[in-house]
């Protein structure tokens, strides 16, 4: 099964900086078709998950251009910029690439 | 706007079964394929289950292989999760989720239903 680990596991920020969470995945999420399907989701308190970026970078509708992914191969990460109250919650990524589908421990992002 | 709902959770006895299900609506249903994600309780993620859009590929993460069945109608609409032989470890917050069509990623998720485990 692939791995997943994100760094930090917490984050406290101020409102209006911004914040960057990791994610390294144990092997390549390059699938055969060329794709690599990571994907992040985010996790308001009490809330079903809510996907904000997938294929890496691609963000999914609705969600505010503060959202950017980037990465290749094993190494991955998201930004917020100038992070905002509504951003509070766990974010979480995720790889599609292979079977099982595994999710990383999930990132708690705070405001200071 | 698409709508995921599931129903069916609850508080069963370790060795017993349940049946969850997923309604969807506000898209076309037998064009998607589907997964079952579960959250134990103040834990993170873990993928359960996927069934293609026609039934004719599925995938089970081994801690449910043997045990949990999902299968689908797509003329109603439904997706079904039987769960058997429920273990104390199965507690969790069951969510079922839209994989879509441009990427392969969970889209869209239903706001869970809790399977509760316990003697």
């Amino acid at each position: 099964d692939i791995v997943m680990t994100q760094t930090p596991l917490s984050l406290s920020v101020t409102l209006g900086q911004s914040a960057s969470i990791s994610c390294r995945s144990s092997q390549s999420l390059v699938h055969s078709g060329g794709n690599t399907f990571l994907s992040w989701l985010q996790q308001r308190p009490g809330q079903p998950p809510r996907l904000i970026i997938y294929k890496i970078s691609d963000q999914f509708s609705g969600v505010p251009d503060r959202f950017s992914g980037s990465g290749a191969g094993t190494d991955f990460t998201l930004k917020i910029s100038r992070v905002e109250a509504e951003d509070v919650g766990v974010y979480y990524c995720m790889q599609a690439t292979q079977f099982p589908h595994t999710f990383g421990q999930g990132t708690k992002l705070e405001i200071k | 706007e698409v709508q995921l709902v599931e129903s069916g959770g609850g508080l069963v006895q370790p060795g017993g079964s349940l049946r969850l299900s997923c309604t969807a609506s506000g898209f076309t249903f037998s064009r998607y394929t589907m997964n079952w994600v579960r959250q134990a309780p103040g834990k993170g993620l873990e993928w359960v289950s996927y069934i293609s859009a026609g039934s004719s590929t599925i995938y089970y993460a081994d801690s449910v292989k043997g045990r949990f069945t999902v299968s689908r109608d797509n003329a109603k609409n439904s997706l079904y999760l039987q769960m058997n032989s429920l273990r104390d470890e199965d507690t969790a917050v069951y969510y079922c989720a839209r994989v879509n069509s441009f990427g392969y990623a969970f889209d869209y998720w239903g706001q869970g239903t809790l399977v509760t485990v316990s003697s």
